[in-house]
C-alpha cells in the first residue's frame, strides 16, 4: 500500500505557541489531503480537506484561522496550530488520497499544550 | 439517518471463532467502500477495499458488500488476540463531495 509520513510523530508546547506538522506522501502523489483530530476513545473528526494549490475546505466548527493548512505539492501539506491551548491537546492524523478513492493515513502527531 | 453507521461494540469473540463487523450506509450510489483497523493510539491502516457487490477474500479478512440493502459487512476467520482493535466501516458519499465518510468503529475484543 502506499506510504504517508507525517513529522513530528509527538510534540510538546507551551500555551500560546504555534505549530507546525508536515504530511507527506512518499510513493504516490496525492492532490487530496485531508487532516483529521482524535480525542481519547472518541471517533475520527474531520477538520479540512485540503487541494493542492488551492484553498482547504474546513468542516463547519472548525477555525480556519487557528488551524492554517497549506498544501503546496502532489506530496506534502501542512497543518498549523497557531496560539496553541491546552484544549488542542490531541491526536492529529494526515491521510492522502489515492488511486480508487483509498485514503492512505500517516501515523499520527501527538500534540500536547502545556 | 447516519450516512455510515456501526455498532459501537464491544464486540467479544473468542480466539480461533469468526468476527462478523457490520456497517450501513445511506447513500444509495456509493461506489466505494473499505475497512480500516485502528489499534488504540495509532492511526487507522488499511485493511480491504471493496467496490463490486459479493465476497472479496484477503488472508483471514473476507469483505461482504450488498449495495441493494446497502450493507457492507468484515468476517475475520481464525481470530486472533492481534485482531483486538477498533474496526471503521469507510464510504465514499457522493452527496458529500465524493468524500469518504467514516463510521464511529466497532471495538472488537479477541478473548484468548
Amino acid at each position: 500500500g502506499a506510504v504517508v509520513s507525517q513529522h513530528p510523530s509527538r510534540v510538546i508546547c507551551k500555551s500560546g505557541t504555534s505549530v507546525k506538522i508536515e504530511c507527506r506522501s512518499l510513493d504516490f502523489q496525492a492532490t487530496t489531503m485531508f487532516w483529521y483530530r482524535q480525542f481519547p476513545k472518541k471517533s475520527l473528526m474531520l477538520m479540512a480537506t485540503s487541494n493542492e494549490g488551492s484553498k482547504a475546505t474546513y468542516e463547519q466548527g472548525v477555525e480556519k484561522d487557528k488551524f492554517l493548512i497549506n498544501h503546496a505539492s502532489l506530496t506534502l501539506s501542512t497543518l498549523t496550530v497557531t496560539s496553541a491551548h491546552p484544549e488542542d491537546s490531541s491526536f492529529y492524523i494526515c491521510s492522502g488520497r489515492g488511486a480508487a478513492d483509498t485514503q492512505y493515513f500517516g501515523p499520527g502527531t501527538r500534540l500536547t499544550v502545556l | 439517518q447516519k450516512e455510515v453507521e456501526q455498532n459501537s461494540g464491544p464486540l467479544s469473540v473468542p480466539e480461533g471463532a469468526i468476527a462478523s463487523l457490520n456497517c450501513t450506509y445511506s447513500d444509495r450510489g456509493s461506489q466505494s467502500f473499505f475497512w480500516y483497523r485502528q489499534y488504540s493510539g495509532k492511526s487507522p491502516e488499511l485493511i480491504m477495499s471493496i467496490y463490486s457487490n459479493g465476497d472479496k477474500e484477503d488472508g483471514r479478512f473476507t469483505a461482504q458488500l450488498n449495495k441493494a440493502s446497502q450493507y457492507v459487512s468484515l468476517l475475520i476467520r481464525d481470530s486472533q488476540p492481534s485482531d483486538s482493535a477498533t474496526y471503521l466501516c469507510a464510504v465514499n458519499i457522493r452527496g458529500r463531495d465524493d468524500k469518504i465518510i467514516f463510521g464511529k468503529g466497532t471495538r472488537l475484543h479477541i478473548l484468548p
